[in-house]
């Protein structure tokens, strides 16, 4: 199975908002609405941010949002900070009851 | 709150199998309402989905995998294991366990990841 496209990388300064996208198709989101974020810092694990499209985890900022329109899901951060640097993977459940990550993209903040 | 651990050899030799255990603490590996699953990330690079179980039974792999991939579980010890057959260098990675809700796609515990070298 091909991973979910993502943008290699985005950019933005303090305070701005920037999105990122995950592509995939039709068989790649399953019927399902099994789309979370994560985020990960070098050297770090994987921290969930957003799950099923737009819930966002326990303790997570409301500067982070999710969405999802047809075969694309989207996680928007406004009010960038500087911790907020680091790397974004999407994941989505398919039709073959399998898990596919997004390439991911790297967040640098200006 | 609820630990995983991933342990086990940091090299493994190329046509060999990996091995690896992630010991569950805090929760029940028994509970009906959780996955347990391994993902990983070869170095500089994203996270690839390898397969998940229900203690139940139920397992689902990668279809890239899915003739070499092994996950089982032992619910007396708390754990579950991945076995990863005829490694190559292209298998070099930091492995992850982590646990994902049913009927959801939060994987919401991680384990802090161990690198395998083959």
């Amino acid at each position: 199975q091909s991973a979910l496209t993502q943008p290699a990388s985005v950019s933005g300064s303090p305070g701005q908002s920037i999105t990122i996208s995950c592509t995939g198709t039709s068989s790649d989101f399953g019927g399902y609405n099994y789309v979370s974020w994560y985020q990960q810092h070098p050297g770090k694990a994987p921290k969930v941010l957003i799950y099923d499209v737009n819930n966002r985890s326990s303790g997570v900022s409301n500067r982070f949002s999710g969405s999802k329109s047809g075969n694309t899901a989207s996680l928007t951060i406004s009010g960038l900070q500087a911790e907020d640097e680091a790397d974004y993977y999407c994941n989505s459940y398919t039709s073959s009851n399998t898990w596919v990550f997004g390439g991911g993209t790297k967040l640098t903040v200006l | 709150q609820l630990q995983l651990q991933e342990s086990g050899p940091g090299l493994v030799k190329p046509s060999e199998t990996l091995s690896l255990t992630c010991t569950v603490s805090g929760g029940s590996i028994s509970s009906s309402g959780y996955f347990w699953g391994w993902i990983r990330q070869p170095p500089g690079r994203g996270l690839e989905w390898l397969g998940n179980m229900h203690y139940s039974g139920s397992t689902y792999y990668n279809p890239s995998l899915k003739s070499r991939i092994t996950i089982s579980v032992d619910t007396s010890k708390n754990q579950f294991s991945l076995k990863l057959s005829s490694v190559t260098a292209a298998d070099t990675a930091v492995y992850f366990c982590a646990r994902r809700n049913y009927a959801s796609g939060n994987w919401g515990f991680w384990g802090q990841g161990i690198l395998v070298t083959v």
